[in-house]
This record gives C-alpha cells, structure tokens and sequence, in this order.
C-alpha cells in the first residue's frame, strides 16, 4: 500500500499557482519525497524530490513541513500544460530493499 | 524519455497466448522495474530487478514472468494471457546512487 495520501483532484486557474498537499505520517528520517507527473497515459516524469528542506528546481517547489510529515508541491505559475496526474512517492520497505509505491495520485485540471 | 524505450508500444492478443514485452534502456542505470496501470488507478508494481541477477516480486507479479537478460534489458512475459491482463504496462529505471525513476513511454496491451 502507498504510504502518502494526496486527494484525488484538484483544479487550478491557468497564471496561479497550484498547491498539491500530500501527507506521509508514517516517513522515517532518512527517507526522501519524490514528486513525479503523469500527464496523459504518458510515462510519469520526476519532478523533484527532498528530505527536509525545502527544494526549488525549474519545474516546481517543494515545502515539506517541520516534522515531515506532509509536504505540498507549488507550481508557480501554473500553466494548461500543467493539467496532469501527480504523484507523492515514499519508498517502501520489501524484502531489505526500499521500493517506490505510487498511490492514485491527484489529477489536477489547470482551467483558463 | 527516449533513453527508455519499450516495444512494442500497442499489442492485442488473445486468451491464452503467450506475449512478451521489452524494455531497454541507455541511460547505464543498475536498477529496473515494471509495472500496470488500470484506468484510474495509479502505478502497481509487477517486477523489479536491481542487477542482472536480481528478480524480485513486486505487489502483483502473478501470471508475469521477467528476465533480466543484461544491465540494460528487463522483459516482462505473460505466459498465458488472460482478459484482466488488459492495462497500459510501464518500465522504468533507477539509478542506485540517485534514487530517481525514469519511465518508458508504456506498452498498451489488449486481451480478448
């Protein structure tokens, strides 16, 4: 099971910035968030990922709260191709290996 | 991502037929990894491997087989092909020393 809840959509005028919470409670300390976009049936793009700091790249924000227990991806300016699946990635324990799970994600629509 | 390319990208087949999927990769990383998706639903993994003689099963691996033939080829086998196979199946690769995944395009697959 993934270990992040995110809600299942979100809508977001085109220029604005859209806000994508995702809450991973049980997080251990040593492990990293990782954002990735689906846009279409296409394969999913990574975004960004941290650990505890917050993190800026040319695509996205990343703010990830004291206590790790939830973070919030920022598109700044978001724009009509922005409109995709995007998913919080923890990685999960199995078998003394740490795999990425993906949950169902939040389908945000970017509207005119 | 053109580094990784899976083939073929559509397939329709029948019941019971035995069908292979193959992905390979030129981005040089030791870490592969397959999984479906089904309408509406996120990534569920399927197989993962991270060298030429690892194979590990992921959530759903029943009725799939892999192979991992060299560092840069990971196959995914349906030995006998059953209506309910019918999804959009992903490869991705992983860098041990980045965490990052970077997925193929999906192969689309139809049993009837």
């Amino acid at each position: 099971d993934a270990k992040t809840t995110q809600p299942t959509s979100m809508d977001c005028a085109e220029g604005r910035a859209a806000n994508l919470p995702c809450n991973h409670s049980t997080i251990s300390g040593n492990e990293y968030v990782y954002w990735y976009r689906q846009i279409h049936s296409q394969g999913p793009q990574y975004i960004i990922h941290g650990l505890k700091n917050n993190e800026t790249n040319e695509m996205a924000s990343l703010i990830i709260t004291e206590d790790r227990k939830s973070s919030t991806l920022i598109l700044p300016h978001a724009t009509l191709r922005d409109t995709a699946v995007y998913y919080c990635i923890v990685r999960v324990a199995s078998g003394g290996s740490y795999i990425p799970t993906f949950g169902r994600g939040t389908s945000l629509i970017v509207h005119p | 991502d053109a580094d990784v390319t899976q083939t073929p990208r559509n397939r329709i087949t029948k019941t019971g037929k035995r069908i292979m999927l193959e992905c390979s990769q030129t981005k040089g990383h030791d870490r592969m990894y397959w999984y479906r998706q089904d309408p509406g639903l996120g990534l569920r993994l399927i197989y993962y491997s991270f060298d030429v003689k690892d194979i590990n099963k992921g959530e759903i691996s029943d009725g799939y087989s892999v192979s991992r033939q060299a560092q840069a080829k990971f196959s995914l086998s349906l030995e006998s092909a059953i209506p309910n196979q019918t999804a959009l199946y992903f490869c991705a690769t992983e860098s041990s020393s980045s965490d990052t995944q970077y997925f193929g395009p999906g192969t689309r697959l139809t049993v009837l």
